[in-house]
């Protein structure tokens, strides 16, 4: 079955920018799209932006200006970069599938990576 | 953005008890981009329903959705342990993707 898994730095200091990656084995990227969420310790969930195969991109408006995503098909995986981080990125960032062009539900989801943004 | 309000925050119940969520859109929206999460501590969220009321595979019968407009509801037919958790709603008819602020499903 499709698996996703985070990876990458779980401490980012401010100012600084945030990186990761999202591993997908079981399948392709192919004709899907795929969407990095996440959330604070207690709190909600935020959605940050999707990918395309294509490499064509949406980002959330409140986080546009400091998120970049890109996507390898070669090595299965997609990528967020999220610049000039504060106190307030701290949260466990998730990475999910999303059918965002049929139903819109994010139906497999990675484990979820705590990223700390701290000095 | 659409603001997804749902109610209560949080419930107590017991095992066998039957449970409903209330998710309200701040504006109409198409029942067919609604969806419901599970999610239980320390864990991913996990799709129960899309499309409102379209049971994902593998999720027990007694979990079900309805709604239309603004107004959508996930029912819990009759409480399980392993149903203890925080439910999220999600719209995704308008952008950006919105979730709402959870419904915490305690042990009475």
């Amino acid at each position: 079955q499709v698996q996703l898994q985070e990876s990458g730095p779980g401490l980012v200091k401010p100012s600084e920018t945030l990186s990761l990656t999202c591993t997908v084995s079981g399948d392709s990227l192919n004709n899907y799209f795929w969407s990095w969420i996440r959330q604070p310790a207690g709190k909600g969930l935020e959605w940050i932006g999707r990918i395309y195969t294509s490499g064509s991109t949406n980002y959330n408006p409140s986080l546009k200006s400091r998120v970049t995503m890109s996507v390898d098909t070669s090595k299965i995986q997609f990528s967020l970069k999220l610049s000039s981080v504060t106190a307030a990125d701290t949260a466990v960032y998730y990475c999910a599938r999303d059918q965002g062009s049929g139903h819109g539900a994010f139906d497999i989801w990675g484990q979820g990576t705590m990223v700390t943004v701290s000095s | 953005d659409i603001q997804m309000t749902q109610s209560p925050s949080s419930v107590s119940a017991s095992v066998g008890d039957r449970v409903t969520i209330t998710c309200r859109a701040s504006q109409r929206m198409s029942s067919w981009l609604l969806a419901w999460y599970q999610q239980k501590p320390g864990k991913a969220p996990k799709v129960l329903i899309y499309g409102a009321s379209i049971l994902q595979s593998g999720v027990p019968s007694r979990f079900s959705g309805s709604g239309s407009g603004t107004d959508f509801t996930l029912t819990i037919s009759s409480l399980q342990p392993e149903d203890f958790a925080t439910y999220f709603c999600q719209q995704a008819d308008s952008f950006p993707p919105t979730f709402g602020g959870g419904t915490k499903v305690e042990i009475k």
